[in-house]
């Protein structure tokens, strides 16, 4: 069965520092990884995904992400982040064949300061 | 072009009731989700539809949930005997193609059970 880990469940930054959301996962077998972002009061909407090929993922918003496979993990970064950028953030995994079941992780609440 | 609907967006009902929920995907998206999210949750799988048919309900709590889509296109969730324990968030998201595609989510559907 697959798992996903999100490590920190809130994460507070200040404007334009950088900012690291962390995300492991478990599986026997291949998946593909996402990064979901939802605003307050709105929908999930993908900031980007991982299928295959290079490691590292660039998304919408100036957020990118690095695939290690030895670590199984998939971490978001962004190299300075925003008071527009307050929302939480959600790691998931989906089999690559014959995925149906998508698996979310508990979430990462990014708050920014000023 | 539309997103998903969802309708209501609000839910109010007394513990014991029956309630339908309902999803409008994007129009020629043949895979649709059923999520359901707590408060300081990620989305917790629910079912899958390929089409008309349901390919993985395995994220169904009991059998007191139950979900169709009978002409492959507009979902209904239906919850009976309703506890408060099923309070939460239900969300809706479709796709076209295979699980490397994205998924697009409705606002949610937010159930209160009294």
């Amino acid at each position: 069965a697959q798992s996903v880990t999100q490590l920190d469940s809130q994460v507070p930054v200040f404007e334009e520092a950088p900012v690291e959301l962390r995300c492991n996962y478990s599986s026997s077998v291949s998946v593909y990884l996402f990064w979901y972002v939802q605003y307050p009061n709105q929908g999930l909407q993908l900031l980007l995904k991982y299928l295959s090929g290079s490691t590292l993922v660039k998304g919408i918003n100036g957020f990118e992400a690095e695939f290690n496979k030895s670590q199984t993990s998939f971490h978001l970064r962004k190299p300075s982040v925003h008071i527009s950028d307050t929302a939480e953030y959600f790691c998931a995994v989906i089999l690559s064949t014959g995925g149906f079941k998508t698996i979310f992780g508990a979430g990462t609440r990014l708050f920014v300061k000023a | 072009g539309a997103g998903v609907s969802q309708t209501p967006s609000n839910k109010v009902t007394e513990k014991g009731k029956y309630v339908e929920l309902r999803c409008d995907p994007i129009s020629g998206h043949t895979a649709l989700y059923w999520y359901r999210q707590s408060l300081g949750q990620g989305p917790e799988f629910l079912i899958y539809f390929q089409g008309t048919g349901a390919a993985d309900d395995s994220g169904l709590p009991n059998d007191r949930f139950f979900a169709v889509r009978p002409e492959g296109s507009v979902s209904t969730l239906k919850i009976q005997r309703t506890e408060r324990g099923d309070s939460a968030v239900y969300l809706c998201a479709s796709r076209t193609g295979g699980p490397s595609d994205t998924q697009y989510f409705g606002p949610g559907t937010r159930l209160t059970v009294l």
